[in-house]
């Protein structure tokens, strides 16, 4: 079983649309979660971090954590063209700062 | 955010020859710094954690023979890929943290061994 699970996808939505993403992971030892942004050959980019159940808000961004259900997903509101890209998942025990253990990665398609 | 540069940002090599990657963190000084590679469609693996003035860690299965990587600095990490062969083609990304909650990524290097 892999450390982190995601749907590659493909997503495409027509824009406004409510994306969801999600990921599984298996270890309960991961206490610090992330949602990175990768365009087409750039390196990724931090969107969301969290570190606790519950939802965190940022703007359109959503990121929820289900530490029981070892369940982590990423939503964003009123999706724009702009938003295509892959979204990864991220884990870690120690913090943001130290060693990640990404998922796949889903990418996802916004339409005009 | 802070910036994380890389260079090359393409490099296209012969079999048998060695490749220098450099990372440098801009604006900040990197306590730590990571090295990534990722296949097309997959995800990032983590290489290698390297501490300034230390030896890196490497991960499981890595050849630290062959991915040799210096720290030598709070600002430059380097990743040498010796002896390349078209199995080591791949995109290769470094990430460096400043003891804060967040990794700062490079732009990635696209190696391309012939």
């Amino acid at each position: 079983q892999k450390e982190v699970e995601q749907d590659p996808g493909p997503l495409s939505v027509p824009e406004g649309a409510i994306v969801s993403l999600n990921c599984t992971y298996s270890n309960s030892a991961f206490q610090y979660f992330m949602w990175y942004r990768q365009y087409s050959r750039k390196g990724p980019e931090l969107l969301m971090y969290t570190y606790s159940s519950g939802n965190k808000e940022d703007g359109r961004f959503t990121a929820q954590v289900d530490k029981s259900s070892k369940y982590i997903s990423l939503f964003i509101r009123d999706s724009q063209p702009s938003d295509s890209a892959t979204y990864l998942c991220a884990v870690s025990t120690q913090g943001g700062s130290e060693k990640l253990v990404f998922g796949k990665g889903t990418k996802l398609t916004v339409n005009p | 955010g802070a910036v994380v540069s890389q260079h090359p940002s393409r490099v296209i090599c012969k079999s048998g020859t060695s490749v220098k990657i450099e990372c440098r963190s801009l604006d900040f000084q990197a306590t730590t710094m990571f090295w990534y590679r990722q296949f097309p469609k997959q995800s990032l693996m983590l290489m290698a954690t390297s501490n300034e003035g230390s030896k890196a860690t490497y991960e499981q299965g890595v050849e630290k023979d062959k991915f040799l990587i210096n720290h030598a600095s709070l600002t430059l990490s380097t990743l040498t890929v010796t002896s390349a062969h078209p199995e080591d083609s791949s995109f290769y990304i470094c990430s460096a943290s400043a003891a804060s909650y967040e990794q700062y990524f490079g732009p990635g290097t696209r190696l391309t061994v012939t």
